[in-house]
Protein backbone atom coordinates (compact mmCIF):
# COMPACT_ATOMS: atom_id res chain seq x y z
CA UNK A 1 0.00 0.00 0.00
CA UNK A 2 1.06 3.38 -0.56
CA UNK A 3 1.94 5.62 2.52
CA UNK A 4 3.37 8.94 3.29
CA UNK A 5 4.75 9.67 6.60
CA UNK A 6 5.78 12.79 8.95
CA UNK A 7 6.79 11.96 12.27
CA UNK A 8 7.10 15.16 13.58
CA UNK A 9 3.62 16.94 13.80
CA UNK A 10 5.32 20.13 15.32
CA UNK A 11 8.76 21.72 14.78
CA UNK A 12 10.39 24.71 16.23
CA UNK A 13 13.60 26.04 15.31
CA UNK A 14 15.04 29.86 15.90
CA UNK A 15 15.74 31.74 13.35
CA UNK A 16 18.44 31.84 11.53
CA UNK A 17 18.82 27.89 12.48
CA UNK A 18 19.51 24.63 9.85
CA UNK A 19 15.75 23.26 9.42
CA UNK A 20 14.83 19.59 8.69
CA UNK A 21 11.19 18.36 7.87
CA UNK A 22 11.34 14.42 7.30
CA UNK A 23 9.12 12.54 4.80
CA UNK A 24 9.20 8.95 4.41
CA UNK A 25 6.92 7.25 2.24
CA UNK A 26 6.20 4.17 1.17
CA UNK A 27 5.44 2.61 -2.28
CA UNK A 28 6.51 -0.26 -4.74
CA UNK A 29 6.89 1.81 -8.41
CA UNK A 30 8.51 4.45 -9.32
CA UNK A 31 7.50 7.76 -7.09
CA UNK A 32 7.09 11.41 -7.80
CA UNK A 33 7.51 13.58 -5.04
CA UNK A 34 6.41 16.87 -3.98
CA UNK A 35 6.44 19.16 -0.96
CA UNK A 36 3.72 21.33 -0.56
CA UNK A 37 3.22 24.24 2.13
CA UNK A 38 0.16 25.95 3.46
CA UNK A 39 1.16 29.37 4.94
CA UNK A 40 -1.46 31.09 7.13
CA UNK A 41 -4.78 32.04 5.26
CA UNK A 42 -3.52 31.22 2.44
CA UNK A 43 -3.84 27.89 -0.18
CA UNK A 44 -2.12 25.08 0.15
CA UNK A 45 0.62 25.47 -2.89
CA UNK A 46 3.48 23.65 -4.36
CA UNK A 47 6.78 24.00 -2.49
CA UNK A 48 8.98 21.63 -4.77
CA UNK A 49 9.31 18.48 -6.79
CA UNK A 50 12.11 16.00 -6.57
CA UNK A 51 11.64 15.79 -10.78
CA UNK A 52 12.99 19.26 -10.70
CA UNK A 53 16.04 19.36 -8.68
CA UNK A 54 15.51 22.69 -7.89
CA UNK A 55 15.42 25.15 -4.88
CA UNK A 56 12.74 27.64 -3.91
CA UNK A 57 12.76 30.14 -0.96
CA UNK A 58 16.17 28.22 -0.06
CA UNK A 59 14.71 24.89 0.88
CA UNK A 60 15.92 21.76 -1.10
CA UNK A 61 15.05 17.99 -0.75
CA UNK A 62 16.93 15.07 -1.78
CA UNK A 63 14.97 11.79 -2.97
CA UNK A 64 16.74 8.93 -0.97
CA UNK A 65 15.18 5.35 -3.00
CA UNK A 66 17.05 3.55 -0.43
CA UNK A 67 16.06 5.05 2.66
CA UNK A 68 12.55 5.83 0.59
CA UNK A 69 13.25 9.63 2.23
CA UNK A 70 11.96 12.76 0.85
CA UNK A 71 13.20 15.44 3.77
CA UNK A 72 13.02 18.87 3.11
CA UNK A 73 16.24 21.13 3.99
CA UNK A 74 17.03 25.27 4.97
CA UNK A 75 19.99 26.05 5.94
CA UNK A 76 18.86 29.08 7.44
CA UNK A 77 15.30 29.43 8.93
CA UNK A 78 13.24 32.60 8.19
CA UNK A 79 10.00 33.95 10.44
CA UNK A 80 7.61 33.55 6.89
CA UNK A 81 9.08 30.12 6.36
CA UNK A 82 5.99 29.53 9.37
CA UNK A 83 3.81 27.21 7.94
CA UNK A 84 2.34 23.91 7.48
CA UNK A 85 4.39 21.44 5.45
CA UNK A 86 3.10 18.37 3.68
CA UNK A 87 5.11 15.99 1.44
CA UNK A 88 3.07 14.30 -1.11
CA UNK A 89 3.31 10.97 -3.21
CA UNK A 90 2.11 10.62 -6.99
CA UNK A 91 1.66 6.79 -7.99
CA UNK A 92 1.69 5.95 -11.85
CA UNK A 93 -1.81 5.65 -10.93
CA UNK A 94 -2.13 9.12 -10.80
CA UNK A 95 -3.15 9.14 -7.16
CA UNK A 96 -1.99 11.25 -5.26
CA UNK A 97 -1.30 10.83 -1.55
CA UNK A 98 -0.57 13.00 1.33
CA UNK A 99 1.25 12.83 4.64
CA UNK A 100 -0.36 14.24 7.78
CA UNK A 101 2.01 17.49 7.61
CA UNK A 102 4.47 19.08 9.90
CA UNK A 103 3.91 23.05 11.63
CA UNK A 104 7.00 24.56 11.67
CA UNK A 105 7.49 27.42 13.93
CA UNK A 106 10.01 29.86 13.30
CA UNK A 107 11.28 31.60 16.72
CA UNK A 108 12.75 35.32 16.08
CA UNK B 1 -10.38 36.13 -10.80
CA UNK B 2 -9.73 32.43 -12.16
CA UNK B 3 -9.00 29.13 -10.81
CA UNK B 4 -11.00 26.77 -8.97
CA UNK B 5 -13.83 28.15 -6.71
CA UNK B 6 -15.42 25.99 -3.87
CA UNK B 7 -18.82 27.07 -2.89
CA UNK B 8 -20.27 26.59 0.20
CA UNK B 9 -17.41 28.01 2.29
CA UNK B 10 -19.35 26.85 5.33
CA UNK B 11 -22.20 24.51 5.23
CA UNK B 12 -24.15 23.14 8.28
CA UNK B 13 -26.36 20.20 8.01
CA UNK B 14 -28.50 18.23 10.21
CA UNK B 15 -27.38 14.31 10.49
CA UNK B 16 -29.09 12.15 8.19
CA UNK B 17 -28.86 14.25 4.99
CA UNK B 18 -26.96 14.51 1.93
CA UNK B 19 -24.92 17.77 1.09
CA UNK B 20 -23.22 18.50 -2.19
CA UNK B 21 -19.82 20.61 -2.40
CA UNK B 22 -19.35 22.41 -5.48
CA UNK B 23 -15.96 22.51 -7.36
CA UNK B 24 -15.64 24.29 -10.31
CA UNK B 25 -12.56 25.31 -12.57
CA UNK B 26 -12.05 27.39 -15.65
CA UNK B 27 -8.09 25.99 -16.06
CA UNK B 28 -8.88 23.92 -18.43
CA UNK B 29 -7.04 21.51 -16.00
CA UNK B 30 -7.82 17.74 -16.75
CA UNK B 31 -7.86 16.14 -13.68
CA UNK B 32 -9.66 17.28 -10.37
CA UNK B 33 -9.46 15.88 -7.21
CA UNK B 34 -11.14 15.88 -3.53
CA UNK B 35 -9.70 15.50 -0.01
CA UNK B 36 -10.24 15.66 3.39
CA UNK B 37 -8.66 17.38 5.87
CA UNK B 38 -8.45 16.89 9.45
CA UNK B 39 -5.97 18.02 12.48
CA UNK B 40 -3.26 15.59 12.76
CA UNK B 41 -4.55 13.81 9.79
CA UNK B 42 -3.24 15.90 7.06
CA UNK B 43 -4.84 15.77 3.74
CA UNK B 44 -7.18 12.11 2.73
CA UNK B 45 -8.09 11.48 -0.88
CA UNK B 46 -11.74 10.64 -1.34
CA UNK B 47 -12.18 10.66 -4.95
CA UNK B 48 -10.08 11.72 -7.72
CA UNK B 49 -10.95 12.40 -12.03
CA UNK B 50 -8.58 12.25 -14.23
CA UNK B 51 -11.01 12.49 -17.14
CA UNK B 52 -14.75 13.83 -18.31
CA UNK B 53 -17.08 10.61 -17.13
CA UNK B 54 -14.55 8.74 -15.50
CA UNK B 55 -13.47 8.85 -11.60
CA UNK B 56 -11.65 5.98 -9.22
CA UNK B 57 -12.33 5.82 -5.04
CA UNK B 58 -9.62 7.02 -2.94
CA UNK B 59 -8.43 5.86 0.29
CA UNK B 60 -11.71 7.13 1.95
CA UNK B 61 -14.26 6.75 -0.41
CA UNK B 62 -16.99 5.39 1.77
CA UNK B 63 -19.94 7.24 2.22
CA UNK B 64 -19.40 10.39 -0.66
CA UNK B 65 -20.16 10.10 -4.17
CA UNK B 66 -19.12 12.08 -7.24
CA UNK B 67 -19.91 12.74 -10.90
CA UNK B 68 -17.65 13.86 -13.87
CA UNK B 69 -20.38 14.87 -16.51
CA UNK B 70 -18.24 18.55 -17.38
CA UNK B 71 -14.39 19.22 -17.42
CA UNK B 72 -15.08 22.21 -15.22
CA UNK B 73 -17.00 20.78 -12.43
CA UNK B 74 -16.58 18.08 -10.03
CA UNK B 75 -19.04 17.86 -7.30
CA UNK B 76 -18.91 15.94 -4.23
CA UNK B 77 -21.95 14.57 -2.15
CA UNK B 78 -21.69 13.74 0.94
CA UNK B 79 -23.95 11.26 2.36
CA UNK B 80 -25.85 10.03 5.25
CA UNK B 81 -24.04 7.04 5.03
CA UNK B 82 -20.82 9.35 5.97
CA UNK B 83 -20.59 8.44 10.01
CA UNK B 84 -18.11 11.53 10.28
CA UNK B 85 -18.81 14.08 7.88
CA UNK B 86 -17.50 17.47 9.98
CA UNK B 87 -14.29 18.62 8.30
CA UNK B 88 -12.62 20.40 5.94
CA UNK B 89 -13.05 19.57 2.25
CA UNK B 90 -10.33 21.02 -0.09
CA UNK B 91 -10.98 20.28 -4.37
CA UNK B 92 -7.58 20.31 -6.72
CA UNK B 93 -6.81 20.28 -9.82
CA UNK B 94 -4.17 18.99 -12.27
CA UNK B 95 -3.35 20.29 -15.69
CA UNK B 96 -2.59 16.63 -17.20
CA UNK B 97 -1.79 13.22 -15.92
CA UNK B 98 1.99 12.63 -14.09
CA UNK B 99 2.62 16.68 -14.28
CA UNK B 100 2.99 16.92 -10.25
CA UNK B 101 1.35 20.45 -9.34
CA UNK B 102 -1.93 20.47 -7.76
CA UNK B 103 -3.89 23.41 -7.86
CA UNK B 104 -6.27 23.96 -4.95
CA UNK B 105 -9.19 25.56 -3.55
CA UNK B 106 -10.31 27.57 -0.45
CA UNK B 107 -12.02 24.92 0.73
CA UNK B 108 -15.50 24.33 2.21
CA UNK B 109 -16.30 23.58 6.03
CA UNK B 110 -18.77 21.05 6.53
CA UNK B 111 -20.54 20.78 10.03
CA UNK B 112 -22.86 18.06 10.79
CA UNK B 113 -25.25 19.06 13.77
Amino acid sequence: AQRVTQPEKLLSVFKGAPVELKCNYSYSGSPELFWYVQYSRQRLQLLLRHISRESIKGFTADLNKGETSFHLKKPFAQEEDSAMYYCALETSYDKVIFGPGTSLSVIP
Amino acid sequence: DGGITQSPKYLFRKEGQNVTLSCEQNLNHDAMYWYRQDPGQGLRLIYYSQIVNDFQKGDIAEGYSVSREKKESFPLTVTSAQKNPTAFYLCATQATRNTGELFFGEGSRLTVL
